[in-house]
């Protein structure tokens, strides 16, 4: 299995507040990537970074930051949590290399905002 | 428009019998990759299977095998011998362009897969 570790696993929280949320790789892949899980989406996009200090939005990215100063470690902020972020949350990373390039997932950060 | 299309919200099958789990994809690039993800009801992503644009054979994994049409732009998962294991949710998504934008993925809303005794 690949060594990716997201705390916390839960957390609950109330409207206004600050949340980060913490993926760690021990894999040293280049790619890493939030996003979120809500019923009917699939997955979407929150940001993705293909380095260190290298970041870029998704496809839902408005109320969300990131930042990655180490290979291993991808931080996601969300500056003033609304209930409408209340979801699922996995981080990826991917090699960026090789004919597939699958990325591999965290076990998911369940996030609810009251 | 949806990139990604699994028109199957659900589906239950019997043990033993082989499952098609439909998806249909949209795109203009002529280098794409397909993938399929298994989501068990633990909650973890799972990777199953990859069929690459330019692969000339279907790709298969064991008891997974990825029927690719590519003339109708469709990359159905095809489960042979089904097992009481197999329900969880199951994702198509797809990799497109180039660059950056390359390590991406465009995912469906996925299928859950029932399985009966």
């Amino acid at each position: 299995d690949a060594g990716i570790t997201q705390s916390p696993r839960h957390k609950v929280t109330e409207t206004g507040t600050p949340v980060t949320l913490r993926c760690h790789q021990t894999e040293n892949h280049r790619y890493m990537y939030w996003y979120r899980q809500d019923p009917g989406h699939g997955l979407r996009l929150i940001h993705y970074s293909y380095g260190v200090k290298d970041t870029d939005k998704g496809e839902v990215s408005d109320g969300y930051s990131v930042s990655r100063s180490k290979t291993e470690d991808f931080l996601l902020t969300l500056e003033s949590a609304t209930s409408s972020q209340t979801s699922v949350y996995f981080c990826a990373i991917s090699a960026g290399t090789g004919s597939y390039n699958e990325q591999f997932f965290g076990p998911g950060t369940r996030l609810t905002v009251l | 428009a949806q990139k990604i299309t699994q028109t199957q919200p659900g589906m239950f099958v019997q043990e033993k019998e082989a499952v098609t789990l439909d998806c249909t994809y949209d795109t203009s690039d002529q280098s794409y990759g397909l993938f399929w993800y298994k989501q068990p009801s633990s909650g973890e992503m799972i990777f199953l299977i990859y069929q690459g644009s330019y692969d000339e054979q279907n790709a298969t994994e064991g008891r997974y095998s990825l029927n690719f049409q590519k003339a109708r732009k469709s990359a159905n998962l095809v489960i042979s011998a089904s097992q009481l294991g197999d329900s969880a949710m199951y994702f198509c998504a797809m990799r497109e362009g180039v660059g950056r934008s390359n390590y991406q993925l465009i995912w469906g809303a996925g299928t859950k897969l029932i399985i009966k005794p």
